[in-house]
């Protein structure tokens, strides 16, 4: 079962456009929602991430948007530029005595020069 | 720091052999994890570890095994390789389990079973 679902597969923008990947959970024992970036052949590396009791959390051009009563959340890139050009997951972790994180499917996000 | 380190980066195995991936932390994390990652699919929790002696299942364990006798190795066993295994594994560790903290991921090891 999907506990985590993310859209969409796949985006394209403009240089210095604004690109945004959407998340939706189930689970409401989810209290921590990192974003992570995968780069072709290298494990992903956290990006941001966000704990239920903040609406947005910004640093730099990343900027998260947690809506808890919709159980959303997504995540948003300002000025996008060619070097931001990767796979982009979303996940979320409960109390459970480990940081056992479920994943989205994944954004192949391309930024056209 | 090396972080996580993976090995090998890329195997081919015929259907029925085994192999161990390995996986080693120099960061004194006391968890670990393992993912794989299938296309479109995520990344999905193999097997956990929250000390040395001490291991769990996550949410797809069949066809594997794990052990973790030191702090730093958490290797993980295929015994009878299925072509379904095929996907890139990925070894993680944290600090700790609580909320906040930083999961590191090694590099990833591409199986193929054929």
């Amino acid at each position: 079962q999907q506990q985590v679902k993310q859209s969409p597969q796949s985006l394209i923008v403009q240089k210095g456009g604004i690109s945004i990947i959407n998340c939706a959970y189930e689970n409401t024992a989810f209290d921590y929602f990192p974003w992570y970036q995968q780069f072709p052949g290298k494990g992903p590396a956290l990006l941001i991430a966000i704990r239920p009791d903040v609406s947005e959390k910004k640093e730099g051009r990343f900027t998260i948007s947690f809506n808890k009563s919709a159980k959303q959340f997504s995540l948003h890139i300002m000025d996008s530029q060619p070097g931001d050009s990767a796979t982009y997951f979303c996940a979320a972790s409960g109390i459970q005595g480990a940081q056992k994180l479920v994943f989205g499917q994944g954004t192949r996000l391309t930024i056209n020069p | 720091n090396a972080g996580v380190t993976q090995t090998p980066k890329f195997r081919i195995l015929k259907i029925g052999q085994s192999m161990t991936l390995q996986c080693a932390q120099d960061m004194n994390h006391n968890y670990m994890y393992w993912y794989r990652q299938d296309p479109g699919m995520g990344l999905k929790l193999i097997y956990y570890s929250v000390g040395a002696g001490i291991t769990d299942k996550g949410e797809v364990p069949n066809g594997y095994n794990v052990s973790r006798s030191t702090t730093e190795d958490f290797p993980l066993r295929l015994e009878l390789a299925a072509p379904s295994q095929t996907s890139v594994y990925f070894c993680a560790s944290s600090y700790s389990g609580g909320r906040d903290t930083e999961a590191f991921f090694g590099q990833g090891t591409r199986l193929t079973v054929v």
